[in-house]
């Protein structure tokens, strides 16, 4: 059972536009939700989070938009570079049960210059 | 510099070898945790390790051993690997929990004949 639904699974983008990935979650007691970003050959690194206190969070190019009725969260990237190219991870955790983070399958972005 | 590093980073081995892949971290963390990656299933966690000595099984904890014996070192074990244990592994670590920000080392990938 896919407690966080990432979509899509791939997605190709011009350079300068916008990429958007989209996750959905089932647990209303998740109270974190992180983007991790993963370069060819490289580990995953933390590109962004937010908590449900708030509705949106941005730095730089990347924001996230949460909408806590619908369950869902979203990545944007704006003027879509292809430096981005990487896959994308979508994920939440909730407090206790050592904060286990559940992982959405990834994005593949491509974008073409 | 801040690490987590993982040794060996590409490894064939035979089945029913045991082989041993090591990781690292200079971090002073807490909480340290091994996943698989494969295509088309995401990140699944192995096994983790709350501190030292305490450990406990993640999503896909079969055929793998672990031990937390010193704070920086979380050493995963296949003591009979198969070929379904081909994946790209990689430990993370983080200063509590997998709900902070996760640092993931460079990945160790195996291939198991």
């Amino acid at each position: 059972q896919q407690q966080v639904k990432q979509s899509p699974q791939s997605l190709i983008v011009q350079k300068g536009g916008i990429s958007i990935i989209n996750c959905a979650y089932e647990n209303t007691a998740f109270d974190y939700f992180p983007w991790y970003q993963q370069f060819p050959g490289k580990g995953p690194a933390l590109l962004i989070a937010i908590r449900p206190d708030v509705s949106e969070k941005k730095e730089g190019r990347f924001t996230i938009s949460f909408n806590k009725s619908a369950k869902q969260f979203s990545l944007h990237i704006m003027d879509s570079q292809p430096g981005d190219s990487a896959t994308y991870f979508c994920a939440a955790s909730r407090a206790g049960n050592n904060r286990k983070l559940i992982w959405g399958l990834g994005t593949s972005l491509a974008v073409n210059p | 510099e801040a690490q987590v590093t993982q040794n060996p980073r590409y490894l064939i081995t035979v089945t029913g070898k045991k082989l041993t892949v090591t990781c690292s971290q200079n971090m002073n963390h807490e909480y340290m945790s091994w996943y698989r990656q494969d295509p088309g299933l995401g990140l699944r966690q192995i096994y983790y390790s709350m501190n030292v000595e305490v450990t406990d099984k993640g999503d896909v904890p079969e055929g793998y051993k672990v031990s937390r014996k010193e704070k920086r070192n979380f050493p995963l074990i296949l003591e009979s690997p198969s070929p379904n244990q081909t994946s790209l592994y990689f430990c993370a670590s983080s200063f509590r929990g997998s709900g902070e920000t996760q640092y993931f080392g460079p990945g160790t990938r195996l291939l198991v004949l």
